[in-house]
């Protein structure tokens, strides 16, 4: 089955101290966002490759980075975690249309702790 | 500026009664109205889109309909494992297909 893998699926680290979250999509879409979701709160979109254009959400803090090697891979960077960087981060990916709009499909996500 | 907004935050029902979750959406040119369910701790699983008023789609116990200022996703005959958050999002006039969510409604189906 085609689908989004995200990858781990939790990660824990130190305050301070780099990761960096993977996902993969055999869907073949053109389109990934990466998405941070806190405990009852909607997905706050990050950012998001168009093809290998990347785009940032204006309120997106600069600790947050992101990587397109190719279609099949994006990765999520986070420089200098903090406690408040603790949430579920999820990746989507979507193909869409000149004209009508497509759904975003959507991995499992990564739990994120910070010690 | 776009906006999507759900009621209630939470529902609790007993098992086969039935209710609609509320969808309310300001976006210009809305190229998408779309639902998703998401279980604790997994991501939103896909269940439908909506794209022009009247439109309505069925999946099992649910169905969601559309106007030109709402969405409604009504679940017939619910049972405990329809309990999950439902969450509703736009796609606006941007062709990045950037999603505008609203905050979601936790369905909890007792017994």
């Amino acid at each position: 089955d085609a689908m989004v893998i995200q990858n781990p699926r939790y990660q824990v680290t130190q305050f301070g101290k780099p990761v960096t979250l993977s996902c993969s999509q055999t869907l073949n879409h053109n389109v990934m966002y990466w998405y941070q979701q806190k405990s009852s709160q909607a997905p706050k979109l990050l950012f998001h490759y168009y093809d290998k254009d990347f785009n940032n959400e204006a309120d997106t803090p600069d600790n947050f980075q992101s990587r397109r090697p190719n279609t099949s891979f994006c990765f999520l960077d986070i420089r200098s975690p903090g406690l408040g960087d603790a949430a579920m981060y999820l990746c989507a990916t979507s193909r869409p249309g000149q004209g009508f709009g497509q759904p975003q499909h959507f991995g499992d996500g990564t739990r994120l702790s910070i010690l | 500026e776009d906006q999507v907004t759900q009621s209630p935050e939470a529902l609790r029902l007993q098992e086969g009664e039935s209710s609609s979750l509320n969808c309310s959406y300001t976006v210009s040119g809305l190229r998408g109205l779309f639902w998703y369910r998401q279980d604790p701790g997994k991501g939103p699983e896909f269940l439908f889109t909506l794209y022009s008023a009247g439109e309505e789609k069925e999946k099992e116990r649910l169905k969601a309909t559309l106007t030109k200022k709402e969405s409604f996703l009504h679940i017939t005959a619910p049972k405990p494992e329809d309990s999950a958050t439902y969450l509703c999002a736009a796609d606006g006039s941007s062709n990045t297909g950037k999603l505008i969510f609203g905050q979601g409604t936790t369905l909890q189906v007792k017994p």
